[in-house]
């Protein structure tokens, strides 16, 4: 199957320092990209969608000033999440699809968690 | 808007015996329903999914479930759990029009014991 990969798998960082995970789709191409974030025993939370070569749409709430994702090709998104403050520790998953639209199945990456101090 | 209930955080079942999740849905337009499970320290992997074909879905390892109108539900079951089906697994509803996007529930944990 499609696989998609994500590193770091795990980052601690200082309060204030900014923070870069990538997700890559090893064996596809991704027109779409997915950020979610998951915090302890509650669901995924999508953060944002990303096309390849347009900026992201991001969902209500999230502040794109913070949580700035660049998807530069069709197999790389980066998430940089900047100024990091402690509220932020979470886990961090992207998903990958090689489609557009309705019905593209996406594939997830393992996760990434950050933990700021 | 669209969302899903997953009730039950944890269910635990014995080796052999049968495995039910439930998942209640809320749309108001036509829904897609997956699951998903996740092992630890992996990616969300593709169970089965609704698209508005047959409502009785089969999936991977042995798991389906059943798309039920009137009661808003698409609980997963699987006859005879066995221990590598520990793991978490999660609901989500996308829609036609959605632009992919998944919203997703809260996730049951399930627990296989000898």
């Amino acid at each position: 199957g499609a696989v998609v990969s994500q590193h770091p798998s795990w980052v601690i960082c200082k309060s204030g320092t900014s923070v870069k995970i990538e997700c890559r789709s090893l064996d596809f191409q991704a027109t779409t990209m997915f950020w979610y974030r998951q915090f302890p025993k509650q669901s995924l939370m999508l953060m944002a969608t990303s096309n390849e070569g347009s900026k992201a749409t991001y969902e209500q709430g999230v502040e794109k000033d913070k949580f700035l994702i660049n998807h530069a090709s069709l197999t790389l998104s980066t998430l940089t999440v900047t100024s990091a403050h402690p509220e932020d520790s979470s886990f961090y998953i992207c998903s990958a699809s090689p489609g557009l639209g309705d019905f593209n199945e996406q594939f997830f990456g393992p996760g990434t968690r950050l933990t700021v101090l | 808007a669209q969302s899903v209930t997953q009730l039950g955080s944890h269910v635990s079942v014995s080796e052999g015996a049968l495995v039910l999740l439930r998942c209640n849905y809320s749309s108001s337009v036509p829904p897609y329903l997956f699951w998903y499970v996740q092992y630890p320290n992996q990616g969300l992997q593709l169970l089965l999914k609704y698209t508005s074909a047959a409502t009785l879905v089969k999936g991977i390892n042995g798991f389906e479930a059943e798309f039920k109108k009137s009661e808003t539900s698409f609980h997963l079951t699987k006859p005879s759990a066995h221990m590598s089906d520990a793991a978490e697994y999660f609901c989500a509803v996308s829609w036609k029009g959605g632009g992919n996007k998944l919203t997703f529930g809260t996730g049951t944990q399930l627990k296989v014991e000898l």
